[in-house]
């Protein structure tokens, strides 16, 4: 009985370079959500994907990071020229239904990315 | 424009005492709040939670009190065990943008010394 899983749980990239961060939902749940979280920070939302679609990406910045959440495999979120402040770890939650139970997302052990 | 705040990085508490963990808000639309404990190297793993009409939430060795005109709530922890050693993270929905969004404080780490 998985939970959330994300991999890599590390990832060191060079200034400039791409990264790509995995979640694995629960199975059978079909809503992703990715957090990020800075050093000496909370958990900052960004992103909420549906199968197949961006529900909503208000807390993702505007050029670099993007997000996907195909009908067959996990949900991939996408850094592009990656920059030392991208450093973080990075949490992804699922939910069977849209989170109307609030306490309804599991979260992943997250990856922590570190950029040189 | 911090949200939601724990003001206390850090809490040490000795085996069977009391752990009393802060958390203040701003935001007058949140009218529910949840606690997640953190282990290193793990993702955040809900704990209790708690609606603002309510003012007292109990689960075993956990309750959480909430006072809304003070903006303030608090989680016991009683008695605390080393097990409870961990980050503790106070959050609330963003009820205006949709209940999927979790606003989180900053954390507070536990220290529970045998």
């Amino acid at each position: 009985n998985a939970g959330v899983m994300q991999n890599p749980r590390h990832l060191v990239r060079r200034r400039g370079q791409e990264a790509r961060l995995r979640c694995s939902p629960v199975k059978g749940h079909s809503h992703v959500y990715w957090y990020r979280q800075l050093p000496e920070e909370g958990l900052k939302f960004m992103v909420y994907l549906q199968k197949e679609n961006i529900i909503d990406e208000s807390g993702m910045p505007k050029e670099r990071f993007s997000a996907e959440f195909p009908k067959e495999g996990p949900s991939i979120l996408r850094i592009q020229q990656v920059v030392r402040g991208d450093s973080a770890a990075y949490f992804c939650a699922s939910s069977p239904s849209p989170s109307g139970t609030y306490n309804e997302q599991f979260f992943g052990p997250g990856t922590r990315l570190t950029v040189l | 424009d911090q949200q939601v705040k724990q003001n206390s990085p850090s809490l040490s508490v000795q085996e069977g005492r009391i752990s009393i963990l802060n958390c203040d808000y701003t935001n007058s639309m949140f009218d529910y709040f949840l606690w997640y404990k953190k282990y290193p190297a793990e993702g955040p793993t809900f704990l209790i939670s708690i609606s603002s009409i309510k003012d007292k939430n109990e689960d075993g060795r956990f309750t959480v009190f909430l006072n809304k005109s003070a903006k303030h709530l608090s989680l016991h922890i009683v008695p605390s065990q080393p097990g409870d050693s961990a980050v503790y993270f106070c959050a609330s929905p963003d009820s205006g943008a949709g209940s999927y969004q979790l606003t989180f404080g900053k954390g507070t780490k536990l220290s529970v010394i045998p």
